[in-house]
């Protein structure tokens, strides 16, 4: 079975700053891992994922994490903190492709402080 | 796309009362997914379709709670009769085959009083 481990469930960046939100993951075999993000009262939408393609992976609004095996890490990243990024972040893990059955992380809620 | 939709967006109704939250995914989506959202348990997946049939209801917390597909563009998840520990975000996700990821909807706050 695979499953995530999200590290702080909360976080406090200045505007500016590094966003670094931590993710781990166990599993068997290669997974694919997402992360996604939900502002207040809406669905969650997908961030970025990862599908073996690349370790490096870039998704939208200039966040960015990296695969790291030996780490079984997925660590999520953005150089600079916006306000907008206050959201709550989910990083989750599927053996499947990502449309079948997720599992997903206890969510990262990050603030920004002006 | 309107993306997935889900009604209505907000639900109060009394404890032992019939809740009906509805669902029409992305369509050419093949999958759909009932999650439920608390500060307490966070996401829980209830129960997902492919191509309409239920895959896997083992996250349906009991036998209060059921949900249908009948066609490829409409879902129910139904509750009978409602309880306060039913109060979350109800949120349907729709994916396709060879898909990477979940479309969601924005949620139906259900609350129970």
């Amino acid at each position: 079975a695979q499953s995530v481990t999200q590290l702080g469930s909360h976080v406090s960046v200045s505007e500016g700053a590094l966003v670094l939100l931590r993710c781990n993951y166990s599993s068997s075999v290669p997974p694919y891992l997402f992360w996604y993000v939900q502002y207040p009262n809406q669905g969650l939408q997908l961030l970025l994922k990862y599908t073996s393609a690349a370790t490096l992976v870039k998704g939208i609004n200039g966040f960015e994490a990296e695969f790291k095996k030996s780490e079984t890490s997925f660590h999520l990243t953005k150089p600079s903190a916006h306000m907008s990024d206050a959201a709550e972040y989910f990083c989750a893990v599927t053996l499947s492709g990502g449309y079948q059955k997720v599992t997903f992380g206890t969510g990262t809620k990050l603030q920004v402080i002006p | 796309d309107a993306g997935v939709i889900q009604s209505p967006r907000h639900e109060v109704t009394e404890m032992g009362q019939e809740v009906t939250l509805r669902c029409k995914p992305i369509s050419g989506h093949d999958y759909l997914f009932w999650y439920r959202q608390t500060m307490m348990r966070g996401l829980e997946l209830l129960i997902y379709f492919n191509n309409n049939v239920p895959i896997d209801d083992s996250g349906m917390p009991e036998d209060r709670f059921s949900a249908k597909m009948p066609n490829a563009s409409f879902s129910t998840l139904k509750i009978q009769p409602s309880e306060p520990r039913d109060s979350a975000v109800y949120f349907c996700a729709s994916s396709y085959t060879g898909g990477y990821g979940y479309t969601f909807g924005s949620g139906t706050r259900l609350t129970v009083v």
